[in-house]
């Protein structure tokens, strides 16, 4: 168990959707990472929020949106849902302090399956 | 851009063998951290190793180490003594520190009998 939570682990939805994806990240984690894993695409970085602050933007959808709250809690919001949005995403936490023990560690991922 | 490259799709071992799975990446920066993940059918991703790029000894996780040639940029992962349940989708990544992970496309690891 990485102490990362991820709700809900599955998710089927339609074309045209909206969904939210939620993350607890570990304790004394202020840094939380979203990721998807496509079979076509791999394994891509989206976006990273810092103590509840955007802090890097990857290949993130402009349908999509996320944010960190106070209690550093984070949620990705997917709307007008594709076929193509169907996959595995992955929230990741890590202290962020640009340290050596800076280690992102994995939830368990949501899958999302768009009909 | 950093790139991340893992040139062996898929890769057998038997059990007790050792394995030894390639990896490479592109960076002009000095200051940088690798790591392994392993992903096995649950799909979770798992941390296994990590290696400072600024440490000249390489990792060692009980049966998992690393050679690092910075040179080179080369990042391998050998795996001894190998079980059942090493096999899983095994990913290479590369991050600056604070910042998201670049993975590899990574290597299918099968183990047999």
């Amino acid at each position: 168990d990485s102490g990362v939570t991820q709700t809900p682990k599955h998710l089927i939805t339609a074309t045209g959707q909206r969904v939210t994806l939620r993350c607890s990240p570990r304790s004394g984690d202020l840094s939380v990472y979203w990721y998807q894993q496509s079979l076509d695409q791999g394994l891509q970085f989206l976006i990273q929020y810092y103590n509840g602050e955007e802090r890097a933007k990857g290949n993130i959808l402009e349908r999509f949106s996320a944010q960190q709250f106070p209690d550093l809690h984070s949620e990705l919001n997917l709307s007008s849902l594709e076929l193509g949005d169907s996959a595995l995403y992955f929230c990741a936490s890590s202290v962020a302090s640009g340290t050596s023990t800076d280690t992102q560690y994995f939830g368990p991922g949501t899958r999302l399956t768009v009909l | 851009a950093q790139t991340v490259t893992q040139s062996q799709p898929e890769m057998s071992v038997q059990e007790a063998e050792t394995v030894t799975l390639s990896c490479t990446y592109d960076t002009s920066e000095s200051d940088y951290y690798l790591f392994w993940y392993k992903q096995p059918p649950s799909r979770q991703m798992i941390l296994v190793i990590r290696q400072e790029a600024y440490k000249q000894q390489n990792a060692t996780e009980n049966r998992f180490s690393v050679n690092f040639q910075k040179a080179a940029k080369s990042f391998s992962l050998k795996i001894s003594d190998s079980q059942l349940g090493d096999a899983a989708m095994y990913f290479c990544a590369y991050t600056l520190p604070g910042y998201a992970l670049n993975f590899g496309k990574g290597t299918s690891l099968l183990v047999t009998p």
